[in-house]
């Protein structure tokens, strides 16, 4: 059973400070990883995908990947109380007949 | 104006009714899946399709059909079987199955 976990929190941060968010996955042939925004009551979003080991920036978002450890985090820099949602992780596992395999979701809160 | 649509956003079932949940894309995906999703928890996968006329079961299927007779459309039906149907129903669409999803805004189905 391939799995993706997440700590489930909730995390809280002042506004302005840097928030971390982290997922661990276990099948090792994974390529490719996302992460989703779900604010309460909504729908996820897609907000970041990484396919290569480092960093990948998109505004204040960062999204880490190590494949080696199997983990892959998200930064969010300067966070707002509109970044207080859950944020799912997901990993592709590789294989033709794979499908995403989603995270339980950390909470985050951002405390103006 | 692409994306994926579900209706209604509200539904309320009686006892022993079956209800039918919508879901339509005109992303052009060949993929479609259904999740449910209970308050504080991650996603759980009920059913998916990879292409038209084709369909599996996802986790939790028990008490649920669907049918994929357009690549558009992918209907889930909440029948009489499943005792416990109060969730947000969450349909989400890929190119194809490798692919990351997109989710539609969803159906919160309630019991009366």
């Amino acid at each position: 059973q391939k799995e993706v976990e997440q700590n489930s929190g909730p995390l809280s941060v002042p506004e302005g400070a840097i928030a971390s968010l982290n997922c661990t996955y276990s099948d090792r042939s994974s390529q490719s990883f996302f992460w989703y925004r779900q604010y309460s009551g909504k729908s996820p979003e897609l907000i970041m995908s990484i396919y290569s080991n480092g960093d990948k920036e998109d505004g204040r978002f960062t999204a880490q990947l190590n494949k080696a450890s199997q983990y892959v985090s998200l930064l969010i820099r300067d966070s707002q109380p509109s970044d207080s949602a859950t944020y799912l992780c997901a990993v592709l596992p590789q294989g033709g007949s794979e499908k995403l395999v989603f995270g339980k979701g950390t909470k985050l809160t951002v405390n103006p | 104006d692409g994306g994926i649509t579900q209706s209604p956003k509200y539904l309320f079932r009686k006892e022993g009714q079956n209800v039918t949940l919508s879901c339509e894309q005109n992303l052009n995906h060949d993929a479609m899946y259904w999740y449910r999703q209970d308050p504080g928890q991650g996603l759980r996968l009920i059913y998916y399709s990879q292409i038209v006329n084709d369909f599996q079961k996802g986790d939790i299927a028990e008490g649920y059909s669907v049918s994929r007779e357009k690549k558009e459309s992918f209907p889930l039906t909440v029948t009489s079987a499943q005792k416990n149907p109060t969730a947000f129903y969450l349909c989400a669409s890929s190119i194809t199955i490798q692919e990351t999803q997109y989710f539609g805004p969803g159906t919160r189905l309630l019991v009366l």
